[in-house]
């Protein structure tokens, strides 16, 4: 089992829906927990962090996160096109280690 | 103004030659990683320090070696380059006690 599972991808939404992403992670000691958007060709950049269960609003971005089921989410509302990359949840557990997911791309239609 | 960078930020070098790819940050961060990263697909981490004379190997195994004798730089040497070690290699570095990470805008490493 790999530490960090995102939903595999591709995802395809349109022009100014919501976008879900997911993440569950296997170490129930994590505490810190990331998302970041990578467009293709360039490298990672942090847009979300969240640290406590519940909801965690920027923008059109909301992270949530449920330790007792060991997952967390980013929800994009509103999409857009230049949404259009690939996203990486990052978990930190307490030991200080980071493991990031494979990444989910995904692809918001004009 | 505070960042990461990396030099250079392409590279072609024939099989055999020895390289060393830069990575400085002027954030101050105690915490640095080298992830090597092939086109579409995941990050693998090759090398981390956690501050001055602390380097460990990552989860991929990686012919490279790095040093960290300042707190800003933390440079990645491959001895001798082979076309498997084409890809893309991104730095990054993160505060002490915090989880975010910071990337460079990487080096795409060539080798024919």
């Amino acid at each position: 089992q790999k530490e960090v599972e995102q939903n595999s991808g591709p995802l395809s939404v349109p022009e100014g829906a919501i976008a879900s992403l997911n993440c569950t992670y296997s170490d129930r000691g994590s505490q810190s927990f990331f998302w970041y958007r990578q467009y293709s060709g360039k490298s990672p950049e942090l847009i979300m962090s969240i640290y406590s269960n519940g909801d965690k609003e920027d923008g059109r971005f909301t992270a949530q996160l449920n330790k007792a089921s060991q997952y967390v989410s980013l929800l994009i509302r509103d999409s857009q096109p230049s949404d259009s990359a690939t996203y990486l949840c990052a978990v930190r557990t307490n030991a200080g280690k980071s493991t990031f997911g494979d990444g989910t791309t995904l692809t918001v239609k004009p | 103004e505070a960042d990461i960078y990396q030099t250079p930020r392409y590279l072609v070098i024939g099989t055999g030659k020895k390289i060393t790819l830069e990575c400085s940050q002027t954030m101050g961060h105690d915490k640095m990683y080298w992830y090597q990263q092939d086109p579409g697909m995941e990050l693998h981490l090759i090398h981390y320090s956690y501050g001055v004379n602390s380097t460990e190997k990552g989860d991929l195994s990686s012919e490279s070696t790095v040093s960290r004798i300042r707190t800003e730089h933390f440079p990645l040497t491959l001895e001798s380059a082979r076309p498997s070690h084409t890809s893309q290699y991104l730095c990054a570095s993160s505060p002490s006690g915090a989880g975010e990470q910071y990337f460079g805008p990487g080096t795409r490493l060539t080798v024919t």
